[in-house]
């Protein structure tokens, strides 16, 4: 049964600050690993789309990295602001049949 | 607007109903998921279809559960006697399809469920 963890649970943090959340799932047999952001009453909005060792993804303010070797990726978010404030969850893509979604990390964003 | 939508986006029945929701995913794409999320969890898997055909359920996916996707458009997800713990929200997704490719799933706004 594959199993992804998030951290922390959820965050609270000053408008300007920078923040970052980890994402931890088993390293053997990886295919790929999603991010999205789910905003109170909105669809998850996909983020990135991670596949190979060592990948840098940037948007904006938002860029995520990923190891599969040691099993983590890692979400940062650069000079937060109010309207970043969401769940942000990630999901191991299991062969295209379905995501495993982790619990996701809240964050708030306080102005 | 060309996104997933999904009706209705809140449901409250008494325990013992059954209940019919509906997605209707992006035109052109040929899978569409089934997820349930509750409280403090993320969404897991419930099924998913190729076009009509249903090709994989979860075993959270009891028998209560019937997923259809008649003519590999829109689907219905119906859960018949429903159980207080069946509240939650389910979220529909939708992507082309394609195989060997690492693909995004595009998402619903969801149906929340209460049973009372």
């Amino acid at each position: 049964i594959l199993n992804v963890e998030q951290s922390p649970q959820s965050l609270h943090v000053q408008e300007g600050d920078s923040t970052n959340f980890t994402c931890s799932f088993p390293s053997s047999n990886f295919y790929a690993l999603h991010w999205y952001r789910w905003e109170t009453a909105k669809s998850p909005e996909a983020l990135f789309v991670m596949t190979l060792n060592g990948d840098e993804k940037k948007k904006g303010r938002i860029s995520a990295t990923l190891n599969t070797k040691e099993g983590y990726s890692y979400l940062y978010i650069k000079g937060s602001q109010p309207e970043d404030s969401a769940t942000y969850l990630c999901a191991l893509d299991n062969y295209g049949q379905n995501f495993v979604f982790g619990p996701g990390t809240r964050l708030s964003v306080l102005p | 607007d060309t996104g997933v939508s999904q009706n209705p986006r809140h449901k409250i029945t008494k325990r013992g109903q059954n209940v019919t929701f509906r997605c209707d995913p992006i035109s052109e794409h040929n899978r569409l998921y089934w997820y349930r999320q509750t409280l403090g969890q993320g969404p897991e898997f419930l099924t998913y279809f190729q076009n009509e055909a249903q090709l994989e359920k979860s075993r959270l996916l009891s028998d209560r559960f019937s997923a259809e996707r008649p003519k590999g458009s829109f689907s219905t997800l119906e859960i018949q006697r429903t159980e207080q713990g069946d509240s939650a929200m389910y979220l529909c997704a939708s992507s082309l399809g394609l195989t060997g490719v690492e693909e995004t799933q595009y998402f619903g706004p969801g149906t929340r469920l209460l049973v009372l």
